[in-house]
């Protein structure tokens, strides 16, 4: 149980052009759903916080209207990076929070998503 | 601000045993987890720690002491498959769960 998947797995586009990553819990149902970003050897950097049916909240000094954020239902979460530039290439990471907890309330990862923008 | 440390590479034997030391400051604690991830893939669970004391997970352990904001994750039996890196990420006190990670621990495994 508590499966998360992200698709694409990878992606490959052209500096200018916007990505969507979608970020679903498989056989849970998640309230809260989290995005990171993380470049070679670093750590997991947190994005933003989606809640279903809500804003997302953004990190501090990451563009809200940059990386669009949509979470339109209990499974499903989406991560749009607009007008992408190589600097933006990174794997993106998704994580749910179940809404009815979970042995420690933990976040459950997706495998990510490599973004490669030339 | 919030600052959790962590080194940045270990690197041990197969067979032998590896302790991962963190210590954090955080603004709130909401218990601390360890996530190990191989390279281009996701993190993965390992344990969890709110309250004092060692946790025990088959040749995994952690442990913690809130006063002093500090844990470890102690590898016993190393085999090959454990390099990667190891996580510490300590979940604050907002209404989220959000996690702060650590830079992780690159653990190199050899023969």
């Amino acid at each position: 149980g508590a499966v998360v998947s992200q698709h694409p797995s990878w992606v490959i586009c052209k500096s200018g052009t916007s990505v969507k990553i979608e970020c679903r819990s498989l056989d849970f149902q998640a309230t809260t759903m989290f995005w990171y970003r993380q470049f070679p050897k670093q750590s997991l950097m947190l994005m933003a916080t989606s809640n279903e049916g809500s804003k997302a909240t953004y990190e501090q000094g990451v563009e809200k209207d940059k990386f669009l954020i949509n979470h339109a239902s209990l499974t499903l979460s989406t991560l749009t990076v607009t007008s992408a530039h190589p600097e933006d290439s990174s794997f993106y990471i998704c994580s749910a929070r179940a809404s009815t907890g979970g042995l420690y309330n933990e976040q459950f990862f997706g495998p990510g998503t490599r973004l490669t923008v030339l | 601000g919030q600052n959790i440390d962590q080194p940045t590479e270990m690197t041990a034997t197969e067979g032998a045993i590896v302790q991962i030391n963190c210590t954090y400051q955080t603004s709130g604690f909401n218990g601390l987890f360890w996530y190990q991830q191989h390279a281009g893939e996701a993190p993965t669970f390992l344990s969890y720690n709110v309250l004092d004391g060692l946790e025990e997970k088959g040749r995994f352990s952690s442990f913690l002491s809130r006063s002093k904001g500090y844990s470890y994750l102690l590898l016993k039996e190393l085999q090959m498959k454990d390099s990667a890196s190891y996580l510490c990420a300590v979940r604050v006190t907002d209404s989220w769960g959000k996690l702060q990670f650590g830079a992780g621990t690159q653990v190199v495994v050899t023969p």
